[in-house]
């Protein structure tokens, strides 16, 4: 079975300050890796996938994720992140099967 | 143009009834899903719809129907609502491998009183 864990639930930085999120993935070949976000009342916005070759991907909004095989970890990292940054992060894969596999997510909250 | 709509943004309704949700994509394409957002941002998938296919059926109760008239449309019909179906429902879209990524819909919010 295909599974994501994201290992935490609530993250605060400071406004400026480095950000990276944790996400971890079960799955027995090499998944299709996604970051989603979503701000409060809105849908889920794509912010990056990887699907094979670079390990390091460049998504939307100043956001980039590694994918690392031997940790089986894809985690999300912006160098300095801003208040409008505030929101749930989602990590997705798609394996085998149609359709998504999602973690728990991770709450982001931003000191001024 | 929206990429993936849904009808309507909110729907609060009785315990027992029967209610429709509506879902459009004007992306092109093949593949329509369902999810579940319970009250703990879980997201789950309920079911996918390839070429008026069902490919995927997560183990929800069968009083949960997808009705997809074409392509482009993928509606959620729930008969006799339970106060545990209250949730946000998401809509999304995808090209046949999901490579392009997975097009989600801004959700509607059902609240079974």
């Amino acid at each position: 079975a295909q599974s994501v864990t994201q290992p935490d639930i609530h993250i605060t930085v400071s406004e400026g300050a480095s950000l990276e999120l944790r996400c971890n993935y079960s799955y027995g070949a090499t998944p299709y890796l996604f970051w989603y976000v979503q701000s409060p009342g809105q849908g889920l916005q794509l912010l990056l996938k990887y699907f094979s070759g670079d390990t390091l991907v460049q998504g939307i909004k100043g956001f980039e994720a590694e994918f690392k095989r031997s940790q089986s970890s894809f985690n999300l990292r912006k160098p300095s992140v801003h208040w409008s940054d505030a929101a749930e992060y989602f990590c997705a894969l798609r394996g085998g099967a149609d359709g998504l596999t999602f973690g728990k997510g991770t709450h982001l909250i931003i000191q001024p | 143009d929206t990429a993936v709509s849904q009808t309507p943004k909110y729907l609060v309704t009785q315990m027992g009834n029967d209610k429709s949700i509506k879902c459009e994509q004007n992306l092109g394409h093949d593949t329509m899903y369902w999810y579940k957002q319970d009250s703990k941002k879980f997201l789950k998938i309920m079911f996918s719809y390839n070429n008026k296919e069902l490919i995927i059926n997560e183990t929800v109760p069968n009083r949960f129907s997808p009705k997809s008239p074409d392509k482009a449309h993928l509606n959620l019909h729930i008969n006799s609502l339970e106060l545990g179906d209250s949730a946000v429902y998401f809509c999304a879209s995808s090209s046949g491998t999901g490579s392009g990524g997975y097009t989600f819909g801004s959700g509607t919010r059902l609240t079974v009183v």
